[in-house]
């Protein structure tokens, strides 16, 4: 069972560059989300999504984009990375409300 | 904003311990997550409740509505026990969207 996979684990960007952290589930999820984790801190809502074709913004949306045209995928983009993008990405997936939440494996990203 | 606060930040056992980790949040919910983050830096649910106790192995979680509280209990702690553990509940009128504690570090040594 795959579950939420997440890739790359890590990646190192210029200042500037561009780049895509793919997600997908296998497990029929309507509910995505893409957060990111910063030392010390909780984990922060980017963006999410309650189905296909439908994403919202979450706590911290600047600077990333999101798209969802299938169930089973919802790819984070970063279209001029900063510094302040250095962090650690997950996406989850739920399948309703009030249910358990799956996470992916973590995309360690460094900008520089 | 539904806040959540986890105590304690930082928490050293010694193997065989009961552990007791604690979280509060400011708004009524409809259900309350753990969640485990493994050194590696991955997330895993542990558990997900809305009222009472639930129980899996040695993991136990309360949780208590009315006093907006709920606490999670290791029993004879192990040292692969050590984990960042995280509590999360849904935003205020956020649906399923959560709002996360900071997390309590747990070291459990030999």
């Amino acid at each position: 069972n795959a579950g939420v996979t997440q890739t790359p684990k890590f990646r190192i960007l210029k200042i500037g560059q561009s780049m895509t952290l793919q997600c997908t589930q296998d497990m029929n999820h309507n509910y995505m989300y893409w957060y990111r984790q910063d030392p010390g801190m909780g984990l922060k809502l980017i963006y999410y999504s309650v189905g296909a074709g439908i994403t919202d913004k979450g706590e911290v949306p600047n600077g990333y984009n999101v798209s969802r045209s299938t169930t089973e995928d919802f790819p984070l983009r970063l279209e001029l990375a900063a510094p302040s993008q250095t962090s650690v990405y997950f996406c989850a997936g739920q399948a309703g409300a009030l249910t358990e939440a799956f996470f992916g494996q973590g995309t360690r990203l460094t900008v520089v | 904003k539904n806040e959540v606060e986890q105590s304690p930040q930082n928490l050293t056992a010694q193997e065989g311990e009961f552990i007791t980790i604690n979280c509060s949040y400011s708004v009524g919910i409809s259900a309350l997550h753990w969640l485990q983050q493994h050194p590696g830096g991955g997330i895993v649910s542990l558990f997900m409740l809305s009222s009472g106790k639930k129980k899996h192995g040695r993991l136990i979680a309360t949780i208590n509505i009315q006093e907006k509280h709920s606490s999670l209990h290791i029993t004879a702690s192990h040292p692969r026990d050590s984990a960042v553990y995280i509590c999360a509940v849904p935003l205020e009128g956020g649906g399923s969207r959560l709002t996360f504690g900071e997390g309590t570090q747990l070291t459990v040594n030999p």
